[in-house]
């Protein structure tokens, strides 16, 4: 069962244009949403990440967009880079039960 | 300098043979986790532990096994690896996953990665 759903599988964005990767999960439980950035050949690491209570969430070019009646959020990043290129992880945590899930990932490629 | 540390970074074995990878944190981390990386699968966590002495199972733990003795390591046991766990391994820590009281989520800090292949 998988518990969080990522979408697209890859995406292909002109510089400058906007990213958009989505992700839906199912179980209610999870109270902490995060997006983790991975470049080939390193660990992931922490981009963004939003509460449930919170519609939307932005860090410089970066913005989480939240719909908690929906089970859905996403990730847009404007003025895309090729500096940007990597893949994408979206993340559904249960904190006090310690226990993470993640995406499929999106591997994201911007054109110069 | 804060890191996560994993050994070996690269191993082939075969089937049956036990394995041990490590995982090591300098930042008196209480949080590490393991997780797989496969294609198309993204991270799935395999186990984790919340602190030293107290491990759980996340979504994958079959076929592993993980002890936590003391705070900074937390070594992912394979006792008769089988080909279906050729792998990308992360190691992985936190402070704590998060507070819910508070609403905050804690980074975690992942390490470099071990590629297993076994044939």
């Amino acid at each position: 069962q998988q518990q969080v759903k990522q979408s697209p599988q890859s995406l292909i964005v002109q510089k400058g244009g906007i990213s958009i990767i989505n992700c839906a999960y199912e179980n209610t439980a999870f109270d902490y949403f995060p997006w983790y950035q991975q470049f080939p050949g390193k660990g992931p690491a922490l981009l963004i990440a939003i509460r449930p209570d919170v519609s939307e969430k932005k860090e410089g070019r970066f913005t989480i967009s939240f719909n908690k009646s929906a089970k859905q959020f996403s990730l847009h990043i404007m003025d895309s880079q090729p500096g940007d290129s990597a893949t994408y992880f979206c993340a559904a945590s249960n904190i006090d039960a310690g226990k993470s899930t993640f995406g499929d990932g999106t591997t994201l490629t911007v054109k110069p | 300098e804060a890191q996560v540390t994993q050994n070996p970074r690269y191993l082939i074995t075969v089937t049956g043979k036990k394995l041990t990878v490590t995982c090591s944190q300098n930042m008196n981390h209480e949080y590490m986790s393991w997780y797989r990386q496969d294609p198309g699968l993204g991270l799935r966590q395999i186990y984790y532990s919340m602190n030293v002495e107290v491990t759980d199972k996340g979504d994958v733990p079959e076929g592993y096994k993980v002890s936590r003795k003391e705070k900074r390591n937390f070594p992912l046991i394979l006792e008769s690896p089988s080909p279906n766990q050729t792998s990308l391994y992360f190691c992985a820590s936190s402070l704590s996953l998060g507070d819910s009281l508070r609403g905050s989520y804690n980074e975690q800090f992942f390490g470099p990665g071990t590629r297993l292949t076994v044939l």
